[in-house]
């Protein structure tokens, strides 16, 4: 089956004990990005990966890292998480778009992770 | 850079009722249309998509028509059911140079369909 993982479905930690999510995706897609969702801000972008060793920031990058070192598998990493970061984050893939094809590819989500800082 | 406004939720309606949920976008390119629908708990799973202007998707029973004169991307559907009460996001998609397909999503418009 299709699908995108994610681990763990749900967390509560402390500020400032390092944390990461996995992501895993098993559709060979090229594209990965994460998001945060936030009550009336919608889904905010934090990084993408348009394929492996290549990585960029979203429009929330601060306080996150990620990396792509296996095209199937892009962690994000809170290195000195805050309250601030508490959030409902998923992981999505979709394959790559080619110019003048059109960016017509839906992505494909994990189911979330919520995560709790205290 | 490229927006998403959708209608603020909670939309409540009842069983067999007419379901608008307007959505306007403002963008540079050309880009392609999404409605999402996130049940409870879940991921967000695409509803229905349309890539160039006048096309309408359909899914399910939910329609809506890419109308790049009024830079809008309504989901209708005549007669909702319980179990469509999910939140619905209104998302385009345009590529960035370098190939990237950059994704703007709107606020979400929780729907709740009463009996």
């Amino acid at each position: 089956e299709a699908q995108v993982t994610q681990n763990p479905r749900y967390l509560i930690t402390v500020t400032g004990k390092k944390l990461t999510v996995t992501c895993s995706q098993n559709m060979n897609h090229e594209y990965m990005s994460w998001y945060r969702q936030d009550p009336g801000l919608g889904l905010r972008q934090i990084y993408y990966s348009m394929n492996v060793e290549v990585t960029d920031k979203g429009d929330v990058p601060e306080g996150y890292k990620v990396s792509r070192k296996e095209k199937r598998n892009f962690p994000l990493i809170l290195e000195s998480p805050s309250p601030n970061q508490t959030s409902l984050y998923f992981c999505a893939s979709s394959p790559r778009t080619f110019r003048g094809i059109g960016s017509n590819q839906p992505q494909h989500f994990g189911d979330g992770t919520r995560l709790s800082i205290l | 850079g490229n927006s998403v406004t959708q209608m603020e939720g909670p939309v409540t309606l009842s069983e067999e009722a007419f379901l608008t949920i307007n959505c306007t976008y403002t963008a540079t390119g050309y880009p392609s249309l999404f409605w999402y629908v996130q049940y409870p708990g879940e991921g967000l799973q695409l509803l229905l998509k349309a890539t160039k202007a006048d096309d309408k998707g359909s899914n399910k029973g939910f329609e809506a028509t890419y109308r790049k004169e009024t830079t809008s991307f309504h989901l209708e559907k005549g007669s909702v059911q319980v179990s469509d009460s999910a939140v619905y996001f209104c998302a385009l998609s345009d590529t960035l140079s370098g190939g990237y397909q950059k994704v703007t999503f709107g606020t979400g418009t929780k729907l709740q369909v009463i009996p």
